[in-house]
């Protein structure tokens, strides 16, 4: 089945420090790739997405890349701000589907 | 008002009360979900309704009923509930056509503690 894989947290960095966050997934087919963020308090709110290999989402300053030939799709920020911090969520979605898997999250703590 | 509403924020119940979670999606999607959030495990995926059709429940006890009367509004009835049942509940929506591209939209949860 459809499996989604993320590193575990927390993460905890310096402002300005370049955040990855590392998401590998196993699925059939071409599945669509998304990145969440949950504040604190909150629901999750839909980052950036991508649709097909070697597309690159790209939002708030956050990327990812989808790679098909290593089934990953990374998350990175060149420069965190305090406010970036957040649990992250990548998933995906199998073509034709409308269920979301995903993945454990990864808490990340960003201090000034 | 626009997005995905869910209410009440908090609720604090006991093992014998009746108590029913709202969701409301003002986007014009017509799926809408359930999803269990406890605190370090994966979110849950409890029930999808596509069309105000029910077509996914993950092997959910029967303690939880959902419910959708129409597009816009999902309820979650929640009776003789335990203690493990507390958690944070999620609702989203999205759009059938296009699934592919429709991202889920969710709302900020109802947190629900079990006493």
């Amino acid at each position: 089945g459809n499996s989604v894989t993320q590193m575990e947290g927390p993460v905890t960095l310096s402002e300005e420090a370049f955040l990855t966050i590392n998401c590998t997934y196993t699925a059939t087919g071409y599945p669509s790739l998304f990145w969440y963020v949950q504040y604190p308090g909150e629901g999750l709110q839909l980052l950036l997405k991508a649709t097909k290999a070697d597309d690159k989402g790209s939002n708030k300053g956050f990327e990812a890349t989808y790679r098909k030939e290593t089934t990953s799709f990374h998350l990175e920020k060149g420069s965190v701000q305090v406010s970036d911090s957040a649990v992250y969520f990548c998933a995906l979605r199998k073509a034709a589907g409308n269920k979301l898997t995903f993945g454990g999250g990864t808490r990340v703590l960003v201090k000034p | 008002e626009t997005g995905v509403t869910q209410t009440p924020r908090h609720l604090v119940m006991g093992m014998t009360n009746k108590k029913s979670l709202k969701c409301e999606q003002h986007l014009g999607h017509n799926a809408m979900y359930w999803y269990k959030q406890s605190a370090k495990k994966p979110l849950e995926l409890m029930f999808v309704y596509s069309l105000e059709e029910r077509v996914e429940n993950n092997s959910v006890p029967s303690r939880f009923s959902p419910e959708c009367p129409n597009s816009s509004h999902l309820f979650l009835h929640l009776h003789t509930l335990q203690p493990e049942d507390s958690a944070l509940y999620l609702c989203a929506s999205s759009q059938v056509q296009n699934a592919n591209n429709s991202p889920l939209h969710f709302g900020n949860g109802t947190r629900l503690t079990v006493t």
